[in-house]
């Protein structure tokens, strides 16, 4: 099976821009999950999507959104660009997401990271 | 305070070394999990505990739900096991997860 996929893999906007991340989760997980990480913050939740609807969101402000298509993949925007939100942008996906409680369903599977850069 | 806390925040260990990594948490979680990040930026899932204890090759992690506390071991330490080892705890009133700052592991030959 394809892992998750992430396109693109790097990415250097300036601020004001609008930015567009895909993710690809692995052929039948029907969860994805979005976050964030940086050298300050660590890593943070953003979202997370299931079939097609976001089940859960983080703290951060609306210029993230986020939607889910019917074949499971995800775009992540972010809007109006600041300095602060250059970061490795992670996504993961699962078969059933946080809320099963079993091991096979929960455990998420990485992708390799989008690198947005901010200038 | 963060609700997850990890220590130590760096530990450099020689080859073949006996390695403890520690996780506390200050809320309620139905699940925590430990996860490896290597250079680079890919994270893989090491373990998923609700309860007592689990082994995968030369890991090991366990979970004390009264204390709020979990470790990961690794025995007979390798450079490749050099990575940045997260812990994250999902909260019982929820499901998203909430991580630690991360441990940064140097294995050296």
């Amino acid at each position: 099976k394809a892992g998750v996929t992430q396109t693109p893999r790097y990415l250097i906007k300036t601020r004001g821009q609008q930015v567009t991340l895909s993710c690809s989760p692995i052929s039948g997980h029907r969860s994805v999950s979005w976050y964030q990480q940086t050298p300050g913050q660590g890593l943070q939740f953003l979202f997370e999507y299931f079939s097609e609807t976001q089940r859960n969101k983080g703290n951060f402000p609306g210029r993230f959104s986020g939607r889910q298509f019917s074949n499971s993949r995800s775009e992540m925007n972010v809007s109006t660009l600041e300095l602060g939100d250059s970061a490795l942008y992670l996504c993961a996906s699962s078969l059933d997401g946080l809320l099963s409680g079993s091991h096979l369903q929960e455990t998420q599977y990485f992708g390799p990271g989008t690198r947005l850069l901010v200038l | 305070k963060n609700e997850v806390e990890q220590s130590p925040q760096n530990l450099t260990a020689q080859e073949g070394e006996f390695i403890t990594i520690n996780c506390s948490y200050s809320v309620g979680i139905s699940a925590l999990h430990w996860l490896q990040q290597h250079p680079g930026g890919g994270i893989v899932s090491l373990f998923m505990l609700s309860s007592g204890k689990k082994k995968h090759g030369r890991l090991i992690a366990t979970i004390n739900i009264q204390e709020k506390h979990s470790s990961l071991h690794i025995t007979a330490s390798h450079p490749r096991d050099s990575a940045v080892y997260i812990c994250a705890v999902r909260k019982s009133s929820g499901s998203r997860l909430t991580f630690g700052e991360g441990t940064q592991l140097t294995v050296n030959p």
